[in-house]
């Protein structure tokens, strides 16, 4: 499967600044998603990064609040922005490689933390 | 609305003894039902799919099955090495692919 690798893997930030997450793949893939894992509860898509176009936002999230990029097919970029303490969270980024209905695979997430 | 619930969150068990995790679900139409294992620090990793009811998969001490209404992970002699949080997920056929994940069942095996 493919090699997914998140930066960075951890950071504590202030509250108001923003954060961009990395996420490269070994290989290209055509579906890349990122999600949200608070503590103690599941795993909570954010949006689709799709390639060359804007990104899908799931119900809840924002643009604004997350700004996502996919310049090609392996690598995309999530922002955290005007960040809270309410976003600290570990946030994670998966990859699809084959048809729609094929399993998922994820990067060891990036963990977030807000002063 | 899709939903997923796992059960139970948490489970003890002595090397050796068998369980099973529940992951029940409710989705308009099924496309897969998965299963990932979670390690603390890591990300999830992948274990089994799962597309129609009365389907089986196995990997060494875990064996998957699905109902139209339910999925158990069933572990068999377990080893302290099989201590992780097991998590589950359903994708539904409403044209999306969007998982909607359980919580997870929090194994821990002791020695």
């Amino acid at each position: 499967s493919a090699v997914i690798s998140q930066k960075p893997s951890r950071d504590i930030c202030q509250r108001g600044t923003s954060l961009t997450i990395q996420c490269q793949v070994d290989s290209q893939v055509t579906m890349m998603f990122w999600y949200r894992q608070q503590p103690g509860q599941s795993l909570t898509l954010i949006a689709t990064a799709n390639q060359g176009s804007e990104a899908t936002y799931e119900s809840g999230f924002v643009i604004d609040k997350f700004p996502i990029s996919r310049p090609n097919l392996t690598f995309s970029t999530l922002t955290v922005s005007n960040m809270s303490p309410e976003d600290s969270s570990i946030y994670l980024c998966s990859v699809g490689t084959g048809g729609g209905d094929q399993p998922q695979h994820f990067g060891d997430g990036t963990r977030l933390s807000i002063l | 609305e899709d939903q997923v619930t796992q059960s139970p969150e948490a489970l003890r068990l002595q090397e050796g003894e068998s369980s099973s995790l529940n992951c029940s679900y409710t989705v308009s139409g099924l496309r897969g039902l998965f299963w990932y294992r979670q390690d603390p620090g890591k990300g999830p990793e992948f274990l089994f799919t799962l597309y129609s009811a009365g389907e089986e998969k196995e990997k060494e001490r875990l064996k998957a099955t699905l109902t139209k209404k339910e999925s158990f992970l069933h572990i068999t002699a377990p080893k302290p090495e099989d201590s992780a949080t097991y998590l589950c997920a359903v994708q539904s056929t409403s044209g999306t692919y969007k998982y909607i994940f359980g919580t997870g069942t929090r194994l821990k095996v002791l020695a």
